[in-house]
């Protein structure tokens, strides 16, 4: 069965800290995985994407690695800021057909000062 | 700028009353999607759309209808039949093409719905 499972479901730390969130995929045939973050209230934007062959892609703050082989991702923020207080999503693409996105339930961050 | 633009933001209706959502994009995309977010629950698919006068149920398509006329446009009606349908909808769509694996969801801001 396709799933995107993650973890914590919540967090809070503080701010100037660092923190992983994980995601877990059993996920086939895997085309992508991509983490998105969501403001409360607002929609998802992607911060983002893991294609089979890369290991660690950073944006600013942001780090992303993944390992196909044990199905797993993480998502690394390094000097939290308050700003990053949001939900934070992991998305995993199949490569079937066009309704072909698996959305894990998301972790909560809490950034406090 | 270029987007995806929901209305209203917040929404409320009696139970039993059908309700439109609105949802229009600008950034000349072919795919189109709606979801619900419920606490705790990963985004679920109610329908998407592919390209203009045509669209396909999602995972919970039960008591929702959509139209899409216009390439710009794929508004959500929430029905009488939906037995629970306060939740938070989105809207996104997607660009590179009707199957693109790679290219990321734009999504508004969502619409927040309450029936009493």
């Amino acid at each position: 069965k396709n799933q995107v499972e993650q973890s914590p479901q919540s967090l809070i730390i503080l701010e100037g800290k660092n923190c992983t969130l994980q995601c877990n995929y059993t996920v086939s045939p895997f085309s992508n995985l991509r983490w998105y973050k969501q403001d409360t209230g607002r929609g998802p934007v992607s911060l983002t994407i893991m294609t089979f062959s890369e290991n660690t892609k950073s944006n600013g703050r942001y780090t992303a690695t993944l390992d196909a082989d044990t199905k797993q991702s993480s998502l690394h923020i390094t000097a939290s800021q308050l700003s990053d207080s949001a939900s934070y999503i992991c998305v995993v693409s199949v490569q079937t057909g066009a309704n072909n996105l698996f959305f894990g339930t998301g972790t909560r961050l809490t950034v406090i000062p | 700028d270029g987007g995806i633009t929901q209305s209203p933001k917040y929404l409320f209706r009696k139970e039993g009353q059908n309700v439109t959502l609105s949802c229009e994009q600008n950034l000349n995309h072919d795919a189109m999607y709606w979801y619900r977010q419920d606490p705790g629950q990963g985004l679920r698919l109610i329908y998407y759309s592919q390209i203009v006068n045509d669209f396909q149920k999602g995972d919970i398509a039960e008591g929702y209808s959509v139209s899409r006329e216009k390439k710009e446009s794929f508004p959500l009606t929430v029905t009488s039949a939906q037995k629970n349908p306060t939740a938070f909808y989105l809207c996104a769509s997607k660009g590179g093409g009707p199957i693109s694996y790679n290219s990321p969801l734009h999504f508004g801001n969502g619409t927040r719905l309450t029936v009493t």
